[in-house]
C-alpha cells in the first residue's frame, strides 16, 4: 500500500467543469507537492506547500487551484480548463527539512482527459 | 539551463544482463541530493535509490547501485541482472539542499528487458 493515496485514479472532464483532485499521505510529511507530466515532456512542477504554506507556484494557470488545508491534505481544484490540460496529475510527498530519508513519494497518480 | 540531464531516450538489454542508464547534473549547491525513480506504465513513481553529494560511497540497492562522479556530475544508474519487470521508464532527480524543496525531474530514460 502506497503511503501517498490520490483519488480519483482516472477522470474525464468537460472544459466548463469543475472538479477536484484529492491526494493524502500518511508518512508524517510536512511537505507535499504537485507535477504534471505530459507526453513525451519531463515532470513540471506545479505547486510546493511545506508546512500548508504555498512555497512554490511554477507560473500555473489560474484554472489550476491548489488547497492544502493540513499537512496530510492536498487538493487541486480544476475549472475551465484545456485539452492541452489533458496528463498526468502526480501527487508527492517529502519531509520538508534536509536530512535523512529525504525522497519524495509519489502517490499513483489521476490521468486527467479533458473532452 | 537542465537542471537533470537524461540523454537516453530509449534502451533496451538483454534479460539477466546489466545497464547503465546515464545521468547528468548541474547545481552550484554543494549540498544536494540525487535520486532514481522507476515509472511503470500504471503511472506510479517509484523511489529506487538516493546519494547525497556528501556521502563517499556510492549507494547500492539491491541490484540497484548508482555511479556517483562528483567532478563530472553524474549520478549513472547501474542495474544488474535485469529482469523483465525492469523495463519501464526511468527517472533521475536532483533536490538542492539544505532547504530546497524543489525535485527537479530529467526528461527519463524507457528501458525494454528482452527475453
Amino acid at each position: 500500500e502506497t503511503g501517498v493515496t490520490q483519488t480519483p485514479r482516472h477522470l474525464v472532464m468537460g472544459m466548463t467543469n469543475k472538479k477536484s483532485l484529492k491526494c493524502e499521505q500518511h508518512l508524517g510529511h510536512n511537505a507535499m507537492y504537485w507535477y504534471k507530466q505530459s507526453a513525451k515532456k519531463p515532470l513540471e512542477l506545479m505547486f510546493v506547500y511545506n508546512f500548508k504554506e504555498q512555497t512554490e507556484n511554477n507560473s500555473v494557470p489560474s484554472r489550476f487551484s491548489p488547497e492544502c488545508p493540513n499537512s496530510s491534505h492536498l487538493f487541486l481544484h480544476l475549472h475551465t480548463l484545456q485539452p492541452e490540460d489533458s496528463a498526468l496529475y502526480l501527487c508527492a510527498s517529502s519531509q520538508g527539512q534536509w536530512g535523512q530519508n529525504t525522497e519524495a513519494f509519489f502517490g499513483q497518480g489521476t490521468r486527467l482527459t479533458v473532452v | 539551463a537542465q537542471k537533470i540531464t537524461q540523454t537516453q531516450p530509449g534502451m533496451f538489454v538483454q534479460e539477466k544482463e546489466a545497464v547503465t542508464l546515464d545521468c547528468t547534473y548541474d547545481t552550484s549547491d554543494q549540498s544536494y541530493g540525487l535520486f532514481w525513480y522507476k515509472q511503470p506504465s500504471s503511472g506510479e513513481m517509484i523511489f529506487l535509490i538516493y546519494q547525497g553529494s556528501y556521502d563517499e560511497q556510492n549507494a547500492t540497492e539491491g541490484r540497484y547501485s548508482l555511479n556517483f562522479q562528483k567532478a563530472r556530475k553524474s549520478a549513472n544508474l547501474v542495474i544488474s541482472a535485469s529482469q523483465l519487470g525492469d523495463s519501464a521508464m526511468y527517472f533521475c532527480a536532483m533536490r538542492e539542499g539544505p532547504a530546497g524543496n524543489q525535485f527537479y525531474f530529467g526528461t527519463g530514460t524507457s528501458l525494454t528487458v528482452i527475453p
